[in-house]
């Protein structure tokens, strides 16, 4: 199993935020990052934290770190149909990625 | 510029047989890593090599697997007497060295498609 932890589904409406949440292990990771992934497509990086950031907003994404707890989350303004895909987080404390299970998001109109 | 190729896309093989996978790295990249990906889960590092050399192949799970990289570009996964087990997509990523000529703390990597495998 994984030590990275991410509730496997969400389903929300067109035009409504997102909001994926992660709880990680590896306090040393420095930074730690969220991937997309399409069906037939590889994984593609969608943003990146530092550790010692506790925000970071990336045009309609915004993440969140909360390293006493463990727990990062990222949120998706005004969620389009092109955003359905599975998210992964994923921790880093040396060159190689620990991701989670991934988190299912399903768009509705 | 092109990205990580992976071939072939998909490969069916019988329990027992031998497969191998390739991977085309970006140009440049020093640094190339295997994943392994089971179906619901995320992917699972296998091995890292820093040029030619394998750095790290702590996540190979056992000695029927072997991956090489002669030339510090492409790599090729090989398996040796498949089992079903070994149905997964296996993922290739590459990475830019950092200033150290090692993959600096902020390592973005950049991952191909993917081979499906499938062992009957």
């Amino acid at each position: 199993g994984e030590d990275v932890e991410q509730s496997l589904f969400l389903s929300v409406r067109e035009g409504d935020s997102s909001v994926i949440n992660c709880t990680y292990t590896d306090s040393s990771s420095t930074y730690l990052y969220w991937y997309k992934q399409e069906p037939g497509a590889g994984l593609q990086l969608l943003t990146y934290i530092f550790s010692n950031m506790d925000m970071k907003q990336d045009q309609r994404l915004t993440v969140l770190l909360n390293k006493k707890d463990k727990h990062l989350s990222l949120r998706i303004a005004d969620t389009q149909t092109g955003d359905s895909a599975i998210y992964f987080c994923a921790e880093s404390p040396d060159y190689k990625l620990s991701f989670g299970a991934g988190t299912t998001v399903t768009v509705r109109a | 510029g092109a990205g990580v190729s992976q071939t072939p896309s998909n490969k069916v093989t019988e329990k027992g047989k031998y497969v191998e996978l390739r991977c085309d790295p970006i140009s440049g990249h020093t640094a190339l890593y295997w994943y392994r990906q089971s179906l619901g889960q995320g992917p699972e590092f296998l091995i890292y090599f820093q040029g030619t050399g394998a750095a790290d192949d702590s996540g190979l799970p056992n000695d029927r697997f072997f991956a090489v990289r002669p030339e510090g570009s492409v790599s090729t996964l090989k398996i040796q007497r498949t089992e079903r087990g070994d149905s997964a997509v296996y993922l290739c990523a590459s990475s830019a060295p950092g200033t150290s000529g090692a993959p600096s703390s902020y390592n973005e990597q950049f991952f191909g498609p993917g081979t499906r495998l499938t062992v009957l």
